[in-house]
């Protein structure tokens, strides 16, 4: 079947403005992770939902970023008032509870 | 945070040749699961090993888990040159709240010569 998907694979935007980011996960995961690697920081966890249980925000850096999950399926991650460190590959994962987890291409966000 | 360490940061041999990298991390885990990365894009699961494991083999593929001394280890044997690409482990640790919350290593850079 269809893996992870993501879109889109590459936004460029300036600083301040705001961005969505989207993943569509495999169809029947119940869990969805976002994730994040720049140079810097290499591979950080960002935020965790699973089922209808309160997501897992731990791994957010700032109030400037947001996700949302409708209707269990897909995500949106939401970065406000972008910053220049801001600056990524954003992966997005799901997975049955307890297995391993599939990632998508990503989205390669640049920040100008 | 990091959790989980890699060594050798990068690792260069000819196919045919056997690949080791190692992994190690601090805090009890329940599962420890490596990927493969080409060109900076997605990750590929390889294998997931939970705590109660010690060993698990995927075709060329043999992962050892050592939670005396939290550490772990991807073997490849007779590596290919497509095998060339960064490695990372990534432990799911016990406790907390959220079971699947993944921190990874910084990886290991495997280039294979034709």
């Amino acid at each position: 079947g269809a893996g992870v998907s993501q879109s889109p694979s590459n936004k460029v935007t300036e600083k301040g403005k705001d961005v969505e980011l989207r993943c569509d996960p495999i169809s029947g995961h119940t869990a969805l992770y976002w994730y994040r690697q720049s140079l810097g920081q290499g591979l950080e966890f960002l935020i965790y939902f699973q089922g209808n249980s309160a997501p897992d925000k731990s791994g957010l850096p700032s109030d400037r970023f947001s996700a949302e999950r409708t209707g269990g399926s897909v995500s949106t991650l939401t970065i406000q008032r972008t910053q220049q460190e801001d600056s990524a590959v954003y992966l997005c994962a799901s997975s049955l509870p307890y297995n391993e987890q599939f990632f998508g291409p990503g989205t390669r966000l640049t920040v100008l | 945070s990091q959790q989980g360490e890699e060594d050798p940061q990068a690792l260069s041999i000819q196919e045919g040749e056997n690949a080791t990298m190692n992994c190690s991390y601090k805090t009890s885990i329940n599962n420890l699961q490596w990927y493969r990365q080409n060109s900076g894009r997605g990750l590929v699961h390889l294998i997931l090993i939970r705590s109660n494991e010690r060993e698990k083999h995927s075709g060329r593929l043999r992962v050892t888990l050592d939670t005396s001394k939290k550490s772990s280890s991807l073997l490849i044997t007779a590596s290919r040159a497509a095998d060339t690409a960064s490695y990372f482990c990534a432990t799911d640790s016990a406790g907390g709240t959220s079971y699947g919350k993944l921190t990874f290593g910084q990886g290991t850079i495997l280039t294979v010569h034709p």
